[in-house]
Parts: structure tokens; C-alpha cells; sequence
């Protein structure tokens, strides 16, 4: 069955500093991978998705995200963190033909230091 | 604009009653979901339909009840049957085949 680890339940970072969101998933064949992000109370946001391709997928509010096939591993990564991206990040893999049925991890809420 | 809502945001029900979320899109999405998130968790499968009068269920269908009678709409009935029913509940479509998700702000279900 597939499934998705997000080792990290809580990760503080300062405000201009670098961000990584470790997200290891299990798959038998080539997954389709996600990134999204909700703030509270919130619905899903997509941040940036990986079908097939180039290995670094760009997204949205200056994220993106690497897949290592080795590593069965997707992790998202910005340069300089902004106030704004405090919130939480779900990582998740698309199952089934089809439907896109995901399987998410439990998430990681980021908090920004001032 | 084109999106999903969901309606209402908030709901209290009292223990035993059934009670239905309601999910609509104007996407034209054929797919629609439900997923629930409780803390630390993060989001569980419910239910999900490919097409109008189609529906399966998820990881964690038992308790809850969908209809899908219009490609527009897939409402959630949570019934007395679910034992911990209190939960944030998530409404998301896509276009069949390999394509991205979209979610719905979500309703809040307190069951007193």
C-alpha cells in the first residue's frame, strides 16, 4: 500500500533563512507526488506537483521541490523564508488509475521566527 | 470564479444525529472527494466518485454516506453510525487521469 512519511512534526525557522521539508513516500510504481499547504482553518493549497520529467519541479511562492527515485524521497525546499509561509505542509502521492486518490503524510507546521 | 464550496463552515450536531456536508463545484471536474483531517494525522479518504451515479469508498468509509446525482455535487451525510464523527472535513475535484486536486475551504463538525 502506498504511503507517505513526513519525519518532521514541527520545524521553526527564522525569518530570510532557508527551509527543507523532508517527505519520503512508498510506491511500486512511479508516483505522481504533491506538495500543499494549508494555513488555519483553511482548505489545500497546491504548491507544486511531480508527474514525470525533470527531476526539480518549480512552484508557487518561490518553492520547489526535488524527486529522488533512489532516495524514494520529495523534498521541498525555499531559498529565503517569508512571515507568510508560516502554515502547514502536506506532502502526498496520487494512487489509482484515474482518480487521483491521495495519500498524504501528517504534516509539518512550519513556524517563522521574527 | 470557478472553485469548490463548501457549506456550512461550521457545524454542531448533537450525538445520534445524522448530518450532511455539502460540497459543489463549477470546474466541470468529473472527480470529486472527501476527506477528513484530524490533528496530526493529516487527511484520510472517505469517499470518491469518477463519474455522475458512481461512487467508492475510501480508507475510511464506515460511518459516512455519499450521493452523486449531479457532476456538480457529492454531498457528505456523516451518520450516528460514525463513532468519532467531531472532525475537519475536506472536499476536493479533479479532471480524470493524471491531474492535480483542488480542495474546498472545509467544514468544521462538532458533535456535542
Amino acid at each position: 500500500a502506498q504511503s507517505v512519511t513526513q519525519p518532521d512534526i514541527h520545524i521553526t525557522v527564522s525569518e530570510g533563512a532557508s527551509l527543507e521539508l523532508r517527505c519520503n513516500y512508498s510506491y511500486g510504481a512511479t508516483p505522481y507526488l504533491f506538495w500543499y499547504v494549508q494555513s488555519p482553518g483553511q482548505g489545500l493549497q497546491l504548491l507544486l506537483k511531480y508527474f514525470s520529467g525533470d527531476t526539480l519541479v518549480q512552484g508557487i511562492k518561490g518553492f520547489e521541490a526535488e524527486f529522488k527515485r533512489s532516495q524514494s524521497s520529495f523534498n521541498l525546499r525555499k531559498p529565503s523564508v517569508h512571515w507568510s509561509d508560516a502554515a502547514e505542509y502536506f506532502c502526498a502521492v496520487g494512487a489509482g488509475q484515474g482518480a487521483q486518490k491521495l495519500v498524504f503524510g501528517q504534516g509539518t507546521r512550519l513556524t517563522i521566527n521574527p | 470564479d470557478g472553485g469548490i464550496t463548501q457549506s456550512p463552515k461550521y457545524l454542531f450536531r448533537k450525538e445520534g444525529q445524522n448530518v450532511t456536508l455539502s460540497c459543489e463545484q463549477n470546474l466541470n471536474h468529473d472527480a470529486m472527494y472527501w476527506y477528513r483531517q484530524d490533528p496530526g494525522q493529516g487527511l484520510r479518504l472517505i469517499y470518491y466518485s469518477q463519474i455522475v451515479n458512481d461512487f467508492q469508498k475510501g480508507d475510511i468509509a464506515e460511518g459516512y454516506s455519499v450521493s452523486r446525482e449531479k457532476k456538480e455535487s457529492f454531498p457528505l451525510t456523516v451518520t450516528s453510525a460514525q463513532k468519532n464523527p467531531t472532525a475537519f472535513y475536506l472536499c476536493a475535484s479533479s479532471k480524470t487521469g493524471n491531474t492535480e486536486a483542488f480542495f474546498g475551504q472545509g467544514t468544521r463538525l462538532t458533535v456535542v
